[in-house]
């Protein structure tokens, strides 16, 4: 999940329809994962996290998904919105680290087609 | 009121400049960091702060320097401003003691500079 270097894929959603982005994460020691929406000049905001003692996590319209096995994250929207448009990124840390440091992915731009 | 607020908003200096970059915060986290965006790319750290007496070099801290003036406040200097610095620079902040030791960064609205 380096972010360096990597431009950002994008993702075309219809509005209404359900939008997965996906993430691989490097750390098998990783044990927690957050998901950020960074709309077009603002900050990230969190959005949803999850520990790697759980499969999937649930919110507002948001689903968080882990993989351990194959170390793969993913973000499930229900009824794209236009306000979804945004930038999202996952991060990763790993409590056994001391320093407790996210680990950014690259992020993946989502688009609303009308 | 914001959490965390960045000052200025929006800068525009010449090559050669000195730039501080300020950001407060009303959470009362003790760690502080500061990231650089560049366009359609993602977030890169440049420094962090765990504490007021601890700074650390993040993975792009050249031509950089910090400094954590009290547990609220860390700014981001720029010694002599070069073009390639032009980008949107955030702060963040996180406290994983409240949170069984997670670390949800919580970040300010950015600083738009641009080193003509």
């Amino acid at each position: 999940g380096e972010s360096v270097g990597l431009h950002l894929p994008t993702l075309s959603v219809q509005e209404g329809d359900n939008s997965i982005i996906n993430c691989a994460y490097s750390n098998s020691a990783s044990d927690y994962f957050i998901w950020y929406k960074q709309e077009s000049g603002k900050g990230p905001q969190f959005i949803i996290d999850i520990r790697s003692n759980m499969d999937k996590r649930q919110g507002q319209r948001v689903t968080v998904l882990l993989n351990k096995t194959v170390k793969h994250l993913s973000l499930q929207i229900a009824a794209t919105q236009p306000g979804d448009s945004a930038v999202y990124f996952c991060a990763e840390n790993t409590s056994m680290d001391s320093n407790y440091q996210l680990i950014w992915g690259a992020g993946t731009k989502l688009i609303i087609k009308p | 009121d914001a959490d965390v607020t960045q000052t200025p908003r929006n800068r525009i200096t010449k090559t050669g400049k000195r730039i501080m970059l300020e950001c407060s915060q009303t959470k009362g986290h003790d760690r502080m960091y500061w990231y650089r965006q560049d366009p359609g790319l993602g977030l890169r750290l440049i420094y962090y702060s765990f504490d007021v007496k601890d700074i650390n070099k993040g993975e792009i801290s050249d031509g950089y320097s910090v400094s954590r003036q009290a547990q609220a406040k860390f700014s981001l200097s720029l010694e002599s401003a070069i073009p390639n610095q032009t980008a949107l620079y955030f702060c963040a902040t996180s406290d994983p003691r409240g949170t069984g030791g997670t670390d949800t960064q919580y970040f300010g609205p950015g600083t738009r500079l641009t080193v003509l």
